[in-house]
């Protein structure tokens, strides 16, 4: 199984911040990863797909980088409705995995 | 406009079965591959398993900690989305939900999720 390891696992920051968060794919991927935001009692909801292809809707200032093995989601000015919980996915093999998490909260 | 809808969660004891249904509208349900993933209370999310389209037979894959003991099916005809679960455990206590994969990029639908609660 491919094991992603995301990190951290919690951050605090503030409005107005820069956020990176980071997966690590035990083996390449290739760019078959998304990102998924969860706010608390809510289904989660896709950011990116492919690695760096922002779903429609979703405002710009997330974006997504990486290849093979590293990938990052970037928020680049942290509004206060960013404010959740966020997990990466490989779909590159089975079975699907997750990264555990990263819960990001206001500072 | 693409809508998920579970049901059929609630209490089950250690042992038990029980059945979830996805209700599908907004797309050409028979079109696409779908999912089920869960959410055990206060941790992560975990992928179930996968029923692929008619055109690749209805084939399933399913993780190493429900193969054996869960079914995905579907009904084209009425547009609906199964998980049978038998054989249940403690550990199978989650929020389920079943999603929408679209080819090559994974989930890009989700239900509203429906609880599973296993206990004596």
């Amino acid at each position: 199984d491919i094991q992603m390891t995301q990190s951290p696992s919690s951050l605090s920051a503030s409005v107005g911040d820069r956020v990176t968060i980071t997966c690590r794919a035990s083996q390449g991927i290739r760019n078959d990863l998304g990102w998924y935001q969860q706010k608390p009692g809510r289904a989660p909801k896709r950011l990116v797909y492919a690695a760096s292809s922002l779903q429609s809707g979703v405002p710009s200032r997330f974006s997504g980088s990486g290849s093979g093995t590293e990938f990052t989601l970037t928020i680049s000015s942290l509004q206060p409705e960013d404010f959740a919980t966020y997990y990466c996915l490989q779909y590159n093999s089975y079975p699907l995995t997750f990264g555990g998490g990263t819960k990001v909260e206001i500072k | 406009e693409v809508q998920l809808v579970e049901s059929g969660g609630g209490l089950v004891q250690p042992g038990g079965s029980l059945r979830l249904s996805c209700a599908a509208s907004g797309f050409p349900f028979s079109d696409h591959y779908m999912d089920w993933v869960r959410q055990a209370p206060g941790m992560g999310l975990e992928w179930v398993g996968r029923i692929r389209n008619k055109d690749n037979s209805y084939s399933t894959e399913y993780a190493a900690s429900v193969k054996g003991r869960f079914t995905i099916s579907r009904d084209g005809s009425k547009n609906l989305l199964y998980l049978q679960m038998n054989s249940l455990k403690t550990e199978d206590t989650a929020v389920y939900y079943c999603t929408r994969v679209i080819p090559g990029s994974a989930f890009d639908s989700w239900g509203q999720g429906t609880m599973v609660t296993v206990s004596s």
